[in-house]
C-alpha cells in the first residue's frame, strides 16, 4: 500500500515531557511536511523537508525539532511539551516541492498535554 | 504573501441540495489553488486543483470550483450533496516561497453538515 503513515495515532502525555512523532511516506516523494491543526481546525505548516535537507521552517518554539534520516521518513521530536502543544499532527509528502505540487496527508497524531 | 479566507466557518444543507463553499485568496504572484476535504479523525485529502486554463475544474465525487482571477476566488460547488459529504472543506493557495520550493497555506475550514 502506498500512502502516509503516521505513528502514534494518539498520546497523552504530562507538561515537561519529551514526545517523539514518526511519519513515513511509500509514495516515492522527495519532499515531507509537518503540520500543525488547532482545536479550531487551523492548519499551519511547521516544517518541510526536500530530499533530507530542512526547506521551510515556520516561527515554531526551538523545543520543536524535526528529524529525517532519509527522504521517505520525517520524524517531529517535541522537547518538555506545554499545553498550548496539544494538537494534531500532520505529517504530509509531495513529489517535489514546487508550487504546483499536491500534497497527501497521513492520518495525523492527536497529542493531549494534561 | 498569501492568504486565504473562507467567510462561512459552518454550513449546513439538506441532502440532495446544491451547495456552494466560498474561498477568497491573496496572492503577489500566480496562485496554485486546491480544496482538501477532511473526514473525522482523519488527515486531508485532494478534491481538485487549478493551475491554469479552464476556470472550472472538475474533482472527486462530482465536486467542481471554479477560478476567478477578478474576484480572486475560488469556490467550491455541487450539485446534489449526499450525507456522506459532511466533512470540513478547505481551500488552500500554494505559491513558492524562496527558490523552488512552495508553502501551502489553508483557510480556516469550512464545516459542512448535511441533514436528511
Amino acid at each position: 500500500e502506498t500512502a502516509v503513515f503516521q505513528t502514534p495515532n494518539y498520546h497523552v502525555t504530562q507538561v515537561g515531557n519529551e514526545v517523539s512523532f514518526n511519519c513515513k511516506q511509500t509514495l516515492g516523494h522527495d519532499t515531507m511536511y509537518w503540520y500543525k491543526q488547532d482545536s479550531k481546525k487551523l492548519l499551519k505548516i511547521m516544517f518541510s523537508y526536500n530530499n533530507k535537507q530542512l526547506i521551510v521552517n515556520e516561527t515554531v518554539p526551538r523545543r520543536f525539532s524535526p528529524q529525517s534520516s532519509d527522504k521517505a521518513h520525517l520524524n517531529l521530536r517535541i522537547k518538555s511539551v506545554e499545553p498550548e502543544d496539544s494538537a494534531v499532527y500532520l505529517c504530509a509528502s509531495s513529489l517535489t516541492g514546487g508550487a504546483r505540487a499536491e500534497q497527501f496527508f497521513g492520518p495525523g497524531t492527536r497529542l493531549t498535554v494534561l | 504573501a498569501q492568504s486565504v479566507t473562507q467567510p462561512d466557518a459552518r454550513v449546513t444543507v439538506s441532502e440532495g441540495a446544491s451547495l456552494q463553499l466560498r474561498c477568497k485568496y491573496s496572492s503577489s504572484v500566480t496562485p496554485y489553488l486546491f480544496w482538501y476535504v477532511q473526514y473525522p479523525r482523519q488527515g486531508l485529502q485532494l478534491l481538485l486543483k487549478y493551475y491554469s486554463g479552464d476556470p472550472v475544474v472538475q474533482g472527486v465525487n462530482g465536486f467542481e470550483a471554479e477560478f476567478s482571477k477578478s474576484n480572486s476566488s475560488f469556490h467550491l460547488r455541487k450539485a446534489s450533496v449526499h450525507w456522506s459529504d459532511s466533512a470540513v472543506y478547505f481551500c488552500a493557495v500554494s505559491a513558492l516561497s524562496g527558490g523552488s520550493n512552495a508553502k501551502l497555506t489553508f483557510g480556516k475550514g469550512t464545516k459542512l453538515s448535511v441533514k436528511s
